[in-house]
């Protein structure tokens, strides 16, 4: 497995405003993935971050809104912007170590917009 | 899009009993994976599938890969109050158009609460 970091654990943040979200892993990965869990639901992709080019976003996701950077194989941001209180959610990246297809979590992001 | 049904949606159990939940699918996948979640932390994988009809064990869990790929099984042996948690299945299947190739499809979760 890999020990996966995020920051901020948890954040407030008013209506209107951005933040971002860092992801950081213990080793070199190819594949970084950003989720998000609504409140008491299950998890969404929003993009797959790819180091070196620009993420691959899921559908009903766009960049303007979810901006992803991923200037290195151990790190990556993602950034909430103009955020309304529908965005208040748990927001996790996750990493493929790249052995078959199986992905392990950071602790998660959770966001609260009033 | 592909779905993946989970149920139970929830459980109330005694401490010791056993626990069984599964997922089904209309589409067929790859991966079969099982994590857990606790409150305010990241799912941590359980166990990992790859191979139709396989059956896979980790301490007091026990899961399996159905074998015509659209569903799977995980079972709780003697559950003790530490297994208290939400339980989702995850599949994976390579994806031909648009989005992630490594797309990670989750059921809703199976809360599980155990009675000391």
């Amino acid at each position: 497995s890999a020990v996966i970091s995020q920051k901020p654990s948890r954040d407030i943040c008013q209506r209107g405003t951005s933040l971002t979200i860092q992801c950081q892993v213990d080793s070199q990965v190819t594949m970084m993935f950003w989720y998000r869990q609504q409140p008491g639901q299950s998890l969404t992709l929003i993009a797959t971050a790819n180091q070196g080019s620009e993420a691959t976003y899921e559908s009903g996701f766009v960049i303007d809104k979810f901006p992803i950077s991923r200037p290195n194989l151990t790190f990556s941001t993602l950034t909430v912007s103009n955020m309304s209180p529908e965005d208040s959610s748990i927001y996790l990246c996750s990493v493929d170590l790249g052995a078959a297809d199986t992905q392990y979590f950071g602790p998660g992001t959770r966001l609260t917009v009033l | 899009g592909q779905q993946l049904n989970q149920s139970p949606q929830s459980m109330f159990i005694q401490e010791g009993e056993d626990v069984s939940m599964n997922c089904t699918s209309s589409s067929i996948f790859n991966t079969w994976l099982w994590y857990k979640q606790d409150p305010g932390e990241g799912p941590v994988l359980l166990i990992a599938l790859y191979k139709a009809g396989e059956l896979t064990s980790n301490g007091r869990l026990t899961a399996q890969f159905g074998i015509t790929r659209k569903d799977s099984f995980l079972n709780i042996s003697a559950s003790i109050p530490s297994d208290v948690g939400i339980y989702f299945c995850a599949g994976q299947a390579l994806q031909n158009s648009g989005g992630s190739n490594y797309k990670l499809t989750f059921g809703k979760g199976t809360l599980l609460t155990v009675n000391p």
